[in-house]
C-alpha cells in the first residue's frame, strides 16, 4: 500500500540555523512529490513540487527540496530559518494521477 | 479572486443531526476533493471529483455524501453526523493531475 511517512512530528530550530525536515514514501513509480505549509488556523499552501528532471527542486520562502530515489525521500531544506517560518509542514504524494495521500505533518517551533 | 471557499468556518452538531459543507471554487478547476484532518494523522481523502457530475470515494467515505452539480461547487454532506467525525475538514481544487493543489481555509466541525 502507498503510503508517506514523516517520522519526525515536532521540530524545534534557532532562528537563522538551519532545517531539514523528513519524508519519505512508498510507491512503485515515480511519484509527483509535494510540499505544504499550514500555518494555524489556515488552509495549506503549496511550498514546492517535483514532476520529473533535476531532483533538486526550489520553492517559495526560500525552500528547497531533494528527491532521492534510492532512498524514497523528498526531504525539506532550509538553510537559514526566519520566526515566520514556524508552522506545521506535510509531506505528500500524488498516486494515480488524482490522489493526494499526505503525512502527518511536522509542526517547527522556532527559537529566538 | 477568492480561490477556494468553505462555508462554515466552524459549526457544531448534536449526534444524528445533518449538515451540508459547501466548497466553491472560482478557479474553473476540473478536479474537487474533499479532506479531513485530524491530529497526528495527517489529512486522508473522503471523496473527490474529477469534473462537474462525477464523484469517488476516497481513502475514508464512510459516513458522507457529495454532490458536484456545478463544476464550481462541491458540496459534501453528514447525514447522521457520529462524534467520530469531530474533525477540520478542507476542500481543494486542481486544474488537472499533478498541478498541485488549492486549498480552503477549512471548516472545524464539533459533533457533541
Amino acid at each position: 500500500a502507498q503510503s508517506v511517512t514523516q517520522p519526525d512530528i515536532h521540530i524545534t530550530v534557532s532562528e537563522g540555523a538551519s532545517l531539514e525536515l523528513r519524508c519519505n514514501y512508498s510507491y512503485g513509480a515515480t511519484p509527483y512529490l509535494f510540499w505544504y505549509v499550514q500555518s494555524p488556523g489556515q488552509g495549506l499552501q503549496l511550498l514546492l513540487k517535483y514532476f520529473s528532471g533535476d531532483t533538486l527542486v526550489q520553492g517559495i520562502k526560500g525552500f528547497e527540496a531533494e528527491f532521492k530515489r534510492s532512498q524514497s525521500s523528498f526531504n525539506l531544506r532550509k538553510p537559514s530559518v526566519h520566526w515566520s517560518d514556524a508552522a506545521e509542514y506535510f509531506c505528500a504524494v500524488l498516486y494515480n494521477f488524482n490522489k493526494f495521500y499526505f503525512g502527518s505533518g511536522t509542526k517547527l517551533n522556532v527559537k529566538p | 479572486n477568492a480561490g477556494v471557499t468553505q462555508t462554515p468556518k466552524f459549526r457544531v452538531l448534536k449526534t444524528g443531526q445533518s449538515m451540508t459543507l459547501l466548497c466553491a471554487q472560482d478557479m474553473n478547476h476540473e478536479y474537487m476533493y474533499w479532506y479531513r484532518q485530524d491530529p497526528g494523522m495527517g489529512l486522508r481523502l473522503i471523496h473527490y471529483s474529477v469534473g462537474e457530475g462525477t464523484t469517488a470515494k476516497g481513502e475514508v467515505p464512510d459516513g458522507y455524501n457529495v454532490s458536484r452539480l456545478k463544476k464550481q461547487n462541491f458540496l459534501l454532506g453528514l447525514e447522521s453526523a457520529a462524534p467520530s467525525q469531530t474533525s477540520v475538514y478542507f476542500c481543494a481544487s486542481s486544474l488537472a493531475t499533478g498541478y498541485g493543489y488549492t486549498f480552503g481555509s477549512g471548516t472545524r466541525l464539533t459533533v457533541v
